[in-house]
C-alpha cells in the first residue's frame, strides 16, 4: 500500500454535472498529482500541485480544475461533464522540490462514469 | 514532447520462466524512468525506477536496463510467478519536470 487515499471509489454522474474528487497524499509528501487513464491506455498528465501551488499542467481543458490544502490533500473538480470524462483518475503523491524529479506514488483511483 | 510506447500489448509466459517488457521512449532529454504494475480494478504500483546516468538496476526478482543510444529501456522479471499477472506501464520523466508520460501498457499473462 502506498498510503494514497481517493474517495470515493466509484461515481456515476449525468452529462453536463460537477463532480469533486478527493485524494489524500502520503504522509511527507508535499505534491500531488492527477492523472485520466482511459480504458486500456496508460495515464494522462492532468495537472501536478506543489505546496497549493499549480507546477503544470498537461493537455486538459480549463473545466478540469483542482487545489491542494494545506495538510497537501488535494481535489480535482471536473466542470460540464461529458461522456468521454469516463475514466479512472488517479492521483500520485511525491515528495518534490523545485528541480528535482522524484518517485511519485499512485492510491487506487476513482471510477467515473458519465451518462 | 514525449511519447512513449511499449512493443508487445500482450505478452504470455510460462510459470517460472522469465519475462521481458520492453519499451521505448522519443526525448531524448527524459532522464528518469519508472516501470509501474497494474492490477486490475487498482492503481499503479511502482515496481522499479532508473536514472539517465545508469544502465542497469536491480530489485527483487526485477532488472532494468537503460539504452539510451537507441532510446529503449526494458524490465526483466525473473522466474515469473501468476501473482506477476497485470499490465505493466513503463514512464518517462524529463528532469525538472513534473509528469510523467505513460506508455499504453502490455498485458501480462503467466500461464500455470
Amino acid at each position: 500500500e502506498t498510503g494514497v487515499t481517493q474517495s470515493p471509489t466509484h461515481l456515476i454522474k449525468t452529462r453536463g454535472q460537477q463532480v469533486t474528487l478527493r485524494c489524500s497524499s502520503q504522509s511527507g509528501h508535499n505534491t500531488v498529482s492527477w492523472y485520466q487513464q482511459a480504458l486500456g491506455q496508460g495515464p494522462q498528465f492532468i495537472f501536478q500541485y506543489y505546496r497549493e501551488e499549480e507546477n503544470g499542467r498537461g493537455n486538459f481543458p480549463p473545466r478540469f480544475s483542482g487545489l491542494q490544502f494545506p495538510n497537501y490533500s488535494s481535489e480535482l473538480n471536473v466542470n460540464a461533464l461529458e461522456l468521454d470524462d469516463s475514466a479512472l483518475y488517479l492521483c500520485a503523491s511525491s515528495l518534490g522540490s523545485p528541480g528535482r524529479v522524484e518517485t511519485q506514488y499512485f492510491g487506487p483511483g476513482t471510477r467515473l462514469l458519465v451518462l | 514532447g514525449e511519447s512513449v510506447g511499449l512493443h508487445l500489448p500482450t505478452l504470455s509466459v510460462q510459470e517460472g520462466d522469465n519475462s521481458i517488457i520492453n519499451c521505448a521512449y522519443s526525448n531524448s532529454a527524459s532522464d528518469y524512468f519508472i516501470w509501474y504494475k497494474q492490477e486490475s480494478g487498482k492503481g499503479p504500483q511502482f515496481i522499479i525506477d532508473i536514472r539517465s546516468n545508469m544502465d542497469k538496476r536491480q530489485g527483487q526478482r526485477v532488472t532494468v536496463l537503460l539504452n539510451k543510444t537507441v532510446k529503449h529501456l526494458s524490465l526483466q522479471i525473473a522466474a515469473t510467478q501468476p501473482g506477476d499477472s497485470a499490465v505493466y506501464f513503463c514512464a518517462a520523466q524529463k528532469g525538472g519536470g513534473n509528469k510523467l508520460t505513460f506508455g499504453t501498457g502490455t498485458q501480462l499473462k503467466v500461464e500455470l
